[in-house]
């Protein structure tokens, strides 16, 4: 079955840089490539998603890479903020089912 | 706005009680939604998928007899943990995909604390 990996499990950054995630798959039947965000005591929001037949995508100040070949892909936040510190988490998913991966720790210090 | 509502957000109770949680999809109907179940600073398990007018889909090592599911109308699933120990104590999260066809994306309810005494 798919297994999924993330890292860092925590990441700091001072507000305004850049933070980066990544995370790799195994299952290389997998097509569907979603990034969440959880804050404490929620579920998790979706914050943007990328399909096997595209490369990159982007969304204001985020962005997911995904390189099928290597079978990883990478969220990016720029110009980061205080809000948005959080759990994020990244699934893999080729029929229905979502396997996520372990999540990062995000601290934005302002 | 949320799109996937979840009820109730906290329980706790004692061992022995059933509880009954709800996942419920506002603005769109879902034929399938999926239940997981989150440890402390752990990630999400998929613990079952619920088909609406079937019976569930559990994951293996899931206990179908201790979590029941059921997924009585095109908007309403309900897990129901039955004779629950401290063990089952846990955050329960369900989802709902808008687009019936591919399944995603998936939209989160905001979990149940269950805390059993």
């Amino acid at each position: 079955g798919e297994n999924v990996e993330q890292h860092p499990s925590t990441l700091s950054v001072q507000e305004g840089d850049s933070a980066v995630i990544k995370c790799t798959y195994s299952d290389s039947a997998s097509n569907y490539f979603p990034w969440y965000k959880q804050e404490l005591g929620k579920g998790p929001q979706l914050i943007i998603d990328i399909r096997s037949n595209v490369g990159e995508k982007k969304d204001q100040r985020i962005a997911v890479t995904l390189n099928k070949t290597a079978k990883h892909f990478s969220l990016h936040i720029t110009e980061t903020q205080p809000e948005d510190s959080a759990v994020y988490f990244c699934a893999a998913s080729r029929a229905d089912k979502l396997i996520f991966g372990t999540g990062t720790r995000l601290q934005v210090f302002p | 706005g949320a799109v996937v509502s979840q009820h109730p957000s906290r329980v706790i109770c004692k061992s022995g009680t059933s509880v009954k949680i709800e996942c419920r999809s506002l603005d769109f109907q879902a034929t399938t939604m999926f239940w997981y179940r989150q440890f402390p600073k752990q990630s999400l398990m998929l613990m079952a998928t619920s088909n609406e007018g079937s019976k569930a889909t559990y994951e293996q090592g899931v206990e179908k007899d201790k979590f029941l599911i059921n997924h009585a109308s095109l908007t309403l699933s309900t897990l129901t943990v039955t004779s629950a120990h401290p063990e089952d104590s846990s955050f329960y999260i369900c989802s709902a995909p808008r687009d019936p066809v591919s399944n995603q994306p998936q939209h989160f309810g905001d979990g149940t604390r269950l805390s059993i005494l």
